[in-house]
């Protein structure tokens, strides 16, 4: 079964630049994840999707951030304009529509804001 | 108080010792729990899924406390291949997911 395909996996960019990831989730799974790690945390959930909508936003900067799953499958995750505290790993996870069961994660993008 | 709390670590433990990894979680609905390991520059993977009446793969056992909020894991006979960051992973929502991840506690294990 292949696994959460993320691209890219590495991506440096200047502050205020703007800058997308890609995230193409394990077939069938309904539940996509954009989280945030930077280093020396743990994962931090910016966005869930249910398909196609918004299930979780939260902690979604929504002034500069950005995510949308178009048809339920593939997700974008777009940052403009981008920080120097947006350095991190953005990790791209799935899972099936079970209360039970745990997420599946891709590789992640390491992204650096200088 | 955070959602989720770990041991702040790090461990550094020989070869062949035993290790024991707390966590805490405020949410008291809370109804699934797991514990991840992450590789150093790698994506978090599953390590075990918790469950009430707790469980054990091997050298390692978890166990989850619903009355205390509490959720360990330990593990014995430590193998330099454990050396890893464990994070502890808790589901808050009833009636989906909603993984809410603690913070990790980093392992060494020393030859």
């Amino acid at each position: 079964e292949a696994g959460v395909a993320q691209s890219p996996r590495y991506k440096i960019i200047e502050k205020r630049q703007s800058v997308a990831f890609w995230c193409n989730p394990i077939s069938g799974h309904a539940t996509l994840y954009w989280y945030q790690q930077i280093l020396g945390q743990g994962p931090k959930l910016l966005i869930q999707f249910q398909n196609n909508g918004v299930v979780d936003d939260s902690q979604l900067p929504k002034d500069r951030f950005s995510a949308e799953r178009l048809k339920g499958v593939d997700s974008t995750l777009k940052i403009q304009p981008a920080k120097l505290e947006d350095s991190a790993v953005y990790l791209c996870a799935s899972s099936p529509r079970t209360s039970y069961t745990e997420a599946f994660f891709g590789q992640g993008t390491r992204l650096t804001v200088v | 108080r955070k959602e989720v709390e770990q041991d702040p670590g790090p461990f550094n433990v020989p070869e062949g010792a035993t290790v024991a990894f707390n966590c805490t979680y405020s949410n008291s609905a809370s109804q699934s729990f797991f514990w991840y390991r992450q590789d150093c520059r790698k994506e978090p993977k599953l390590l075990m899924s918790v469950y009430s009446s707790g469980n054990e793969d091997g050298r390692f056992t978890a166990q989850l406390n619903r009355a205390s909020q509490y959720i360990s894991l330990l593990i014995r006979d430590s193998k330099l291949s454990d050396s890893a960051t464990y994070l502890c992973v808790v589901n808050i929502d009833n009636y989906g997911q909603n993984f809410v991840f603690g913070p990790g506690t980093r392992l060494s294990v020393l030859p």
